[in-house]
């Protein structure tokens, strides 16, 4: 079965600094995908970024980039320039790709950041 | 502004009584799924549906819970009878998902029904 593992129960950082949150991870696929949620307190849960574990290249969407490194199971989120709103609890999720018939989305126990100013 | 919807937003009710929560998934798309977020378990998996069938229920209570999809429209999640450890907030989210190298291939969650069991 898969895991996902999240060993940050809690984060910190400055206001227009730089944060990694780390995501581990276990399957026996090789076709999967990877998203980071975040979640506000508004609760509302709300897609950061994904991964197409296929895809060789990292993904980046304006501030957000991973870290996805496929032998060593590990899909790290990078938040450049962190601001005040990007202060939330964040999740990583694994799901497969489809091919074994199952969609099941895994998610992590979650990070909460916190943005200092 | 496509988005999925959830009713109700919030439900205070007695132990033993019947709860159903229901979503509207984005129109067009063909999964749901059912999710049940508390503190101590975090984000769980109750069950999710492809074209309306289930394909996958094994993160629900089977006792208690039932989750169908009468159409495409809607889905429905239902306790009866209600404990006080349900109480929880449950997402609903929904996804056009087509299989190995789809194009669209993320899930929308709605708000969220914030469940209290007294």
């Amino acid at each position: 079965a898969q895991t996902v593992t999240q060993s940050q129960p809690e984060m910190s950082v400055q206001e227009a600094e730089t944060v990694t949150l780390s995501c581990t991870y276990d399957t026996s696929e090789s076709d999967y995908y990877l998203f980071w949620y975040k979640q506000p307190p508004s609760r509302q849960m709300i897609l950061v970024i994904r991964q197409e574990a296929y895809k060789q290249q990292n993904a980046t969407e304006n501030r957000f980039s991973v870290n996805f490194q496929k032998a060593a199971k590990s899909f790290s989120l990078k938040i450049s320039d962190s601001q005040l709103g990007d202060a939330a609890m964040y999740f990583c999720a694994y799901r497969s790709a489809g091919t074994s018939g199952t969609y099941k989305y895994i998610f992590g126990t979650g990070t909460r950041l916190k943005v200092l100013a | 502004d496509a988005r999925v919807t959830q009713t109700p937003r919030h439900k205070v009710t007695e132990m033993g009584q019947e709860v159903t929560m229901r979503c509207q998934p984005i129109l067009g798309h063909n999964t749901v799924f059912w999710y049940r977020q508390t503190m101590m378990q975090g984000l769980e998996l109750l069950a999710y549906f492809r074209n309306r069938a289930p394909l996958d229920d094994s993160g629900m209570p089977k006792d208690r819970f039932s989750a169908e999809m009468p159409d495409a429209t809607l889905a429905t999640l239902k306790i009866q009878p209600s404990e006080p450890r349900d109480s929880a907030v449950y997402f609903c989210a929904s996804g056009f998902l087509l299989g190995k190298n789809e194009i669209h291939n993320e899930q929308f969650f709605g708000p969220g029904t914030r469940l209290t069991v007294l």
